[in-house]
């Protein structure tokens, strides 16, 4: 059975320092890898998807790198700003296209 | 990116009552949704995955009587939160699953159950 684990659980820095992302998953045989992001009480934004013959995918600041046969991704956050103050989820999704998500990281930028 | 629109945002509604939860794919067509639960300060739980036309598939422990999901186009689906208890409270999200398998998700919808 597919386990997805988020390292750290919580994770606070000042505005400007660079963030890093830990996510580990059991099972390599993944369709794709997908990074998320949701603000308290709201639903998830989808920041990244990484497909599994991928190595990594960037957008602006953010940056994700997959390493299927160790079972890890993690995701960059350059020069960090208050509004990246979330939660961070990463989701492994399988050939049917279903989600197994880990318990997510809470990020706090502070000012 | 791709729209998923899910309606109500947010609903209270008595002990024993039933809820309708609307989730659309507003610009694209979704064979496949699924809807999540989330309790505060935990992770998305797959409950069901929802196919066009055919019965819906539910996780393991996940009531199908409780919460019944219809699929009835390309565009939406509903999940509906049987004879609501307090316990059924939660923020309920579902996603919609796009060609390349990436997933776009509703704006959730919190249930909140008096």
């Amino acid at each position: 059975k597919q386990e997805v684990t988020q390292i750290p659980a919580a994770l606070s820095v000042p505005e400007g320092e660079n963030l890093v992302l830990n996510c580990s998953f059991t099972d390599s045989a993944i369709y794709n890898l997908q990074w998320f992001r949701q603000d308290p009480g709201k639903g998830l934004t989808s920041l990244l998807l990484i497909q599994s013959s991928q190595r990594e995918q960037t957008s602006g600041r953010l940056n994700a790198s997959l390493d299927k046969s160790s079972g890890r991704s993690t995701l960059y956050i350059a020069a960090s700003q208050p509004g990246d103050s979330a939660t961070y989820l990463c989701a492994v999704i399988d050939s049917w296209g279903k989600l197994q998500f880990g318990a997510g990281t809470q990020v706090v930028v502070t000012p | 990116g791709a729209v998923v629109s899910q309606h109500p945002s947010r609903v209270i509604c008595k002990s024993g009552t039933s809820v309708k939860i609307e989730c659309r794919s507003l610009d694209f067509q979704a064979t496949t949704m699924f809807w999540y639960r989330q309790f505060p300060k935990q992770s998305l739980m797959l409950m069901a995955t929802s196919n066009e036309g055919s019965k819906a598939t539910y996780e393991q422990g996940v009531e199908k009587d409780k919460f019944l999901i219809n699929h009835a186009s390309l565009t939406l689906s509903t999940l509906t939160v049987t004879s609501a208890h307090p316990e059924d409270s939660s923020f309920y999200i579902c996603s919609a699953r796009n060609r390349d398998l990436s997933a776009f998700f509703g704006q959730g919808t919190r249930l909140t159950v008096v």
